[in-house]
């Protein structure tokens, strides 16, 4: 069964700590992305990346890092720099940046 | 920059069509019109997407006008499971990166 899994569901974390979402493909596809939405708004890019070990910054990177070591891992650390972390994130792939497949999204709250 | 304008919310009966308008005054010659839709708590899912023709799916149907400045998503019979926010999106075949989720339109289907 081809998806995107995005884990953990819910995540919580103290402010002050840095933590990991995981992102995993099995289509095969080339670009991956990772998104933000806050309540009642709509998405807004962080990173993507079209290719393995080499991706860019979104509309709002500062405070988040990513790596794409295998085609289908793309990892996002949310770090201690991000003023306001909790929010809603979204990966989404796509094979040859036509349409995007989005995951079910990792839910982080940060106290 | 949002590309595209859509009403904030609708409302449409359970069993009749919905018509979804989104304005692209904007668009350029090589930029597609996509539609996604996401369900409360959810990743966005791809529904349709067209350059000037009309697109029809098992899904729905996309009504382009000759100008390309504004098109028409329809969902032919509304169910419940329908309700969502519909984000209409203008952007280059290869472009995923160049995808804009503005706040879409909140679509309720009333039983």
């Amino acid at each position: 069964d081809g998806g995107i899994t995005q884990s953990p569901k819910y995540l919580f974390r103290k402010e002050g700590q840095n933590v990991t979402l995981s992102c995993e493909q099995n289509l095969n596809h080339d670009a991956m992305y990772w998104y933000r939405q806050d309540p009642g708004q709509g998405l807004r890019l962080i990173y993507y990346s079209q290719i393995v070990n080499d991706f860019q910054k979104g509309d709002i990177a500062e405070g988040y890092s990513v790596s794409r070591e295998k085609k289908e891992s793309f990892p996002l650390t949310v770090t201690s720099a991000q003023k306001n972390p909790t929010a809603f994130y979204l990966c989404a792939s796509a094979s040859s940046s036509y349409e995007q497949y989005f995951g079910p999204g990792t839910r982080l709250t940060v106290t | 920059d949002a590309k595209t304008t859509q009403p904030t919310s609708m409302d449409c009966a359970e069993g009749r069509a919905a018509n979804l308008p989104c304005n692209h005054s904007t668009i350029s010659g090589n930029e597609y019109v996509y539609w996604y839709r996401q369900i409360h708590s959810q990743g966005p899912q791809y529904i349709i997407h067209g350059l000037k023709n009309n697109e029809t799916n098992e899904m729905a149907s996309l009504i382009i006008t000759e100008d390309r400045k504004s098109s028409t998503l329809i969902l032919p019979h509304a169910t419940l499971r329908d309700t969502a926010v519909y984000y209409c999106i203008v952007r280059p075949r290869t472009g995923g990166f160049k995808t804009i989720f503005g706040a879409g339109t909140r679509l309720f289907v009333k039983a």
